[in-house]
């Protein structure tokens, strides 16, 4: 399969801060990509979807605010946790795909742990 | 709307023992795809079928095997010979037509003692 790297694997900040996270789809090129967020002990939800030079789509729910996603080019999608709070510490994982019938790949996640 | 239910939460096993985890989704499309996914303590996803709605031959993958039954809504795994290292959650998943948007399920937890 197709390899997605997501950057960083782990990270800690401080309550108030602003957390980017990088997903890079490596050996093809992502017209979409999707954001999950996973809490402790729980399930998968999707955030958003962005597709390469449009505006996210974002889930019930999900504050676009305070969730910035930027795709601006075919191979990276970022991820920004504006202004984080010990309520925004969880798994964030993305997924990428050549396109809406393709196959998605998933990267390996990050783990953000606000203090 | 879409819709996975993993009524296991936590299933525990001995090493040897064969053990099947369930998954029964709910969708209005007749186009669809299921998956499996692993996710041991490490947090990263591990791919392990992908089936379209079209294909209800089941897949026998070394000790993994899927039943899927359209009939039912159904798309079980089950895994023959269990040993330590399948200790994880496994995910069920779903995305409606040709798409890759995923509904995940709640996830069992599969704890396999030596």
């Amino acid at each position: 399969g197709a390899v997605v790297s997501q950057h960083p694997s782990w990270v800690i900040c401080k309550s108030g801060t602003s957390v980017k996270i990088e997903c890079r789809s490596l050996d093809f090129q992502a017209t979409t990509m999707f954001w999950y967020r996973q809490f402790p002990k729980q399930s998968l939800m999707l955030m958003a979807t962005s597709n390469e030079g449009s505006k996210a789509t974002y889930e019930q729910g999900v504050e676009k605010d305070k969730f910035l996603i930027n795709h601006a080019s075919l191979t990276l999608s970022t991820l920004t946790v504006t202004s984080a709070h010990p309520e925004d510490s969880s798994f964030y994982i993305c997924s990428a795909a050549e396109g809406l019938l393709a196959e998605a790949f998933f990267g390996q996640g990050t783990r953000l742990t606000v203090v | 709307a879409q819709k996975v239910t993993q009524a296991q939460t936590e299933i525990s096993v001995v090493e040897k023992e064969d053990v099947t985890l369930d998954c029964v989704y709910e969708t209005r499309d007749t186009t669809y795809y299921l998956f499996w996914y692993k996710q041991p303590p490490s947090g990263e996803l591990v791919f392990l079928i992908r089936r379209n709605s079209f294909d209800e031959q089941n897949e026998i993958s070394g000790r993994y095997s899927w039943n899927f039954q359209k009939s039912t809504s159904s798309f079980n795994f089950t895994i023959t010979a269990s040993q330590v290292v399948d200790s994880a959650v496994y995910f069920c998943a779903l995305s409606e037509g040709y798409g890759n948007k995923l509904v995940f399920g709640a996830g069992t937890i599969l704890r396999v003692k030596s």
